[in-house]
């Protein structure tokens, strides 16, 4: 079936260094990926998306690039600070945008 | 701001109870999910329903039943809990045509 895998599970950075999530998408009809962002005890929140038009996104610090001939996406988290701790999920678009399917998520753990 | 209530935070129940988890939203979104979230395995939809009355299984939906009796409010049932239903469950919203979707606070439900 279709599937999002979502590496690595757990990333741990030095604040102020950089973090980069990967998903791989299997579904190449797939046309949009968005990031959810889920702080320890709290619910999921869209934080950027990208569509399958579109090869680069930024927001602030936040950054997403879409790869459809490799069928990947990748989140970029520069000058990584405290409060960027927390659990990140990709997911792709399946069967005309009702669904999503979602990575396992990422663990991103900012050391002082 | 979108609001999506869930009726507990915490719920404990007996194997072989019939449980329900409520969800409620307030911004007359059409379409509305139910998701079990569980370490590394990211969300896992359940049940999704794109209007009133309108329900279709998603990945996992054994187990479970929905009920979309009003457009607010989309309950997930558990007829016959069991130990291996233990888990988060997040219910999430979304306006007909648009991508984000919007997530409760959750319920973290042990079946003893």
């Amino acid at each position: 079936g279709e599937n999002v895998e979502q590496h690595p599970s757990t990333l741990s950075v030095q604040e102020g260094d950089s973090a980069v999530i990967k998903c791989t998408y299997s579904d190449s009809a797939s046309n949009y990926f968005p990031w959810y962002k889920q702080e320890l005890g709290k619910r999921p929140q869209l934080i950027i998306d990208i569509r399958s038009n579109v090869g680069e996104k930024k927001d602030q610090r936040i950054a997403v690039t879409l790869n459809k001939t490799a069928k990947h996406f990748s989140l970029h988290i520069t000058e990584t600070q405290p409060e960027d701790s927390a659990v990140y999920f990709c997911a792709a678009s399946f069967r005309s945008n009702y669904q999503l399917i979602w990575g396992a998520g990422t663990k991103l753990i900012i050391k002082p | 701001d979108v609001k999506v209530t869930q009726s507990s935070r915490y719920l404990v129940k007996r194997t072989g109870e019939k449980v329900f988890l409520e969800c409620v939203q307030d911004m007359d979104h059409e379409n509305m999910f139910w998701y079990r979230q569980d370490p590394g395995l990211g969300l896992r939809l359940i049940y999704f329903s794109y209007d009133v009355k309108m329900k279709e299984k998603g990945d996992i939906p054994e187990g479970y039943s929905v009920s979309r009796e009003k457009k607010e409010r989309f309950s997930l049932i558990l007829e016959s809990a069991s130990t291996n239903q233990t888990s988060m469950y997040l219910c999430a919203s979304r306006l007909q045509g648009r991508d984000t979707q919007y997530f409760g606070p959750g319920t973290r439900l042990t079946v003893l």
